[in-house]
């Protein structure tokens, strides 16, 4: 089976920097992806992870280490609009879809 | 470009109704799919298309079906609605050839059954 764990909620206050870790067990690894999507909305895609390593996208970095099934986002220079839930999802090899993990919701705080 | 489309917005029916959600994309993606998510959760697939006329399951089939006989469409039909199926539902595509697999969503259909 497939599965990503996150931690369910995240506060943090406006100008910090946060992470946010996701940890998967998914056979057939391809590479991993994240996901924002703001109360009420659809998900918009932020970064993707398919190699070792981080990958910096403006605020928004990602990482990802394959040998420790983890990878993590790590957003900076919080901003109040970054309020929403943040979804890792999971790529398999030869499969043309995503599982993704439940999701964890930042609370950017004044 | 209107990206992916979905009707209608917020629907209610009653328990054993049926009806079709639709799904529109103008970004001409081969890959199409249908996620719900329920309150506070992720998103769960339902069904998915690599292409017109090819379609496969997901975690989540039972009590959906779905068709694919153009590039552009990806309706959703429930037959016989029942409770556990208020969720809300969206329809995602992405290009082929992209290795990320970046997925483009629609706003959603909210789905009550009562």
């Amino acid at each position: 089976g497939q599965s990503l764990e996150q931690p369910s909620e995240v506060t943090a206050v406006e100008g910090a920097i946060v992470q946010i870790n996701c940890t998967y067990q998914t056979s057939g690894f391809y590479g991993l992806s994240w996901y924002q999507q703001h109360d009420g909305g659809a998900p918009t895609f932020l970064s993707y992870n398919a190699l070792d390593g981080l990958e910096e996208t403006g605020r928004f970095s990602s990482f990802l280490s394959r040998s420790d099934s983890y990878g993590y986002l790590l957003l900076q220079e919080l901003q109040m609009k970054d309020s929403a839930s943040y979804f890792c999802a999971a790529r398999r090899t030869g499969r043309r879809a995503l599982t993704f993990g439940s999701g964890t919701r930042l609370q950017v705080q004044p | 470009n209107a990206g992916v489309t979905q009707t209608p917005k917020f629907r209610i029916l009653k328990i054993g109704q049926s009806m079709t959600l639709q799904c529109t994309q103008d970004m001409n993606h081969n890959y199409m799919y249908w996620y719900r998510q329920d309150p506070g959760m992720g998103l769960k697939l339902i069904y998915y298309s690599v292409g017109a006329g090819i379609t496969d399951k997901g975690e989540v089939p039972n009590g959906y079906n779905v068709s694919r006989s153009t590039t552009e469409d990806f309706p959703l039909r429930l037959e016989l609605a029942a409770p556990s199926q208020t969720s809300v539902y969206f329809c995602a595509s992405a290009v082929s050839g992209d290795d990320q697999e970046t997925q483009y969503f629609g706003p959603g259909t909210r789905l009550l059954v009562l």
